[in-house]
């Protein structure tokens, strides 16, 4: 079985600051990783991805992640964040090959501060 | 595209009533999710269809909750009685491909 851990379950941070929220994984098998977004009272919306190739991924609205394997992590990160990404951020793996069962981890709150 | 539909947005019951949350899913997604958010046990897969058929529905926590897709653009998910534990966000999805799911904006169900 799967399992992914968010260490942070809250990280303030100033506007213009950089980012990065922390996600481990441990799995028996090989994986797909992904992190979501959740904005107050909406659904998750996909950031970015990780199925295969290059190890440094790139998402959408600035963000960044890199895959680690032998550190089992897909940490997140942006150099410089907004008032607008404050939002709940979740890390997610699924088996590789497997896209119908995600396990999330347990979300990082970004507070952005002016 | 309107994306995954979900209603109603809030659903307010009392204890031991029916409660059914709808979705509708993206058209020409050929999978469709149902899943649980709360505070303590973050978000749990319940149910998941394939065509229409339920494929995997080991995250279903008991008998009175029952999910159903009568055809590709609809999907109920119905708790019968319900009960104060139940009270969570219900969230939809649906995925066409291995790009990644699109989730509704859920149903907030409190039950009193």
């Amino acid at each position: 079985a799967q399992s992914v851990t968010q260490l942070d379950s809250q990280v303030p941070v100033f506007e213009e600051a950089p980012v990065e929220l922390r996600c481990n994984y441990s799995s028996s098998v090989s994986v797909y990783l992904f992190w979501y977004v959740q904005y107050p009272n909406q659904g998750l919306q996909l950031l970015l991805k990780y199925l295969s190739g290059s190890t440094l991924v790139k998402g959408i609205n600035g963000f960044e992640a890199e895959f680690n394997k032998s550190q089992t992590s897909f940490h997140l990160r942006k150099p410089s964040v907004h008032i607008s990404d404050t939002a709940e951020y979740f890390c997610a793996v699924s088996e590789r090959g497997n896209f119908n069962k995600f396990y999330f981890g347990s979300g990082t709150k970004l507070n952005v501060k002016p | 595209d309107a994306g995954v539909i979900q209603s109603p947005r809030h659903e307010v019951t009392e204890m031991g009533q029916e409660v059914t949350l709808r979705c509708k899913p993206i058209s020409g997604h050929d999978y469709l999710f149902w899943y649980r958010q709360t505070m303590m046990r973050g978000l749990e897969l319940l149910i998941y269809f394939n065509n229409n058929v339920p494929i995997d529905d080991s995250g279903m926590p008991e008998d009175r909750f029952s999910a159903k897709m009568p055809n590709a653009s609809f999907s109920t998910l119905k708790i019968q009685p319900s009960e104060p534990r139940d009270s969570a966000v219900y969230f939809c999805a649906s995925r066409a491909d291995r790009v990644g799911y699109t989730f509704g904006s859920g149903t907030r169900l409190t039950v009193v």
